[in-house]
């Protein structure tokens, strides 16, 4: 089992609808959670951080958190075409402090 | 602006030659930092913890007489591919914790260098 997993999609949207990207994890006692935003050729961009159970909103983000099911999502409202980018679920290792990222997931926003 | 610097951000070599990637953290100290490998399409891949002052740890799997890791100072660490073979040629990226905060916190990322071997 990996350790961060996510669904490499691409996972298309029509411009203006909400994007679902989700992502479970396998240590459970994992405290810090992160969703990066990567687009092609770059280094990945924070979007969101969350650590504690429930929703977390900025702007037109929002994380979930289920640290009993060890589920954390990223949802885009509005989703625009420069949203579309590789999606990277990171998970924090409590055992070395380590920064653990899925395979990303490929979001496409149509116009 | 940035605050972790990254450099170079191309290199393009023959094979055998080493490479040398610096990875700096501007206006603050960084007394660990972190070395990543991507492959096309895939994800981040955390290849070692370069630790200022002391060695560095390298994950499993990862040849530390391959990927020599030096963190002399409190603002530098740098990844040498030594004798690079094509299939070494990935996107190499490095990051740092912000100043004042843990490991488990969000990282500086470097902007990443694109080494391609011939």
């Amino acid at each position: 089992q990996k350790e961060v997993e996510q669904n490499s999609g691409p996972l298309s949207v029509p411009e203006g609808a909400i994007a679902s990207l989700n992502c479970t994890y396998s240590d459970r006692v994992s405290q810090s959670f992160f969703w990066y935003r990567q687009y092609s050729g770059k280094s990945p961009e924070l979007i969101m951080s969350i650590y504690s159970n429930g929703d977390k909103e900025d702007g037109r983000f929002t994380a979930q958190l289920n640290k009993a099911s060890q589920y954390v999502s990223l949802l885009i409202r509005d989703s625009q075409p420069s949203d579309s980018a590789t999606y990277l679920c990171a998970v924090v290792n409590t055992g070395g402090f380590k920064t653990i990222f899925g395979a990303g997931t490929r979001l496409f926003v149509k116009a | 602006g940035a605050v972790v610097s990254q450099h170079p951000s191309r290199v393009i070599c023959k094979s055998g030659t080493s490479v040398k990637i610096e990875c700096r953290s501007l206006d603050f100290q960084a007394t660990t930092m972190f070395w990543y490998r991507q492959f096309p399409k895939q994800s981040l891949m955390l290849m070692a913890t370069s630790n200022e002052g002391s060695k560095a740890t390298y994950e499993q799997g990862v040849e530390k007489d391959k990927f020599l890791i030096n963190h002399a100072s409190l603002t530098l660490s740098t990844l040498t591919v030594t004798s690079a073979h094509p299939e070494d040629s990935s996107f190499y990226i490095c990051s740092a914790p912000p100043a004042g905060t843990s490991l488990d916190q969000p990282q500086h990322f470097g902007d990443g260098t694109r080494l391609s071997i011939l």
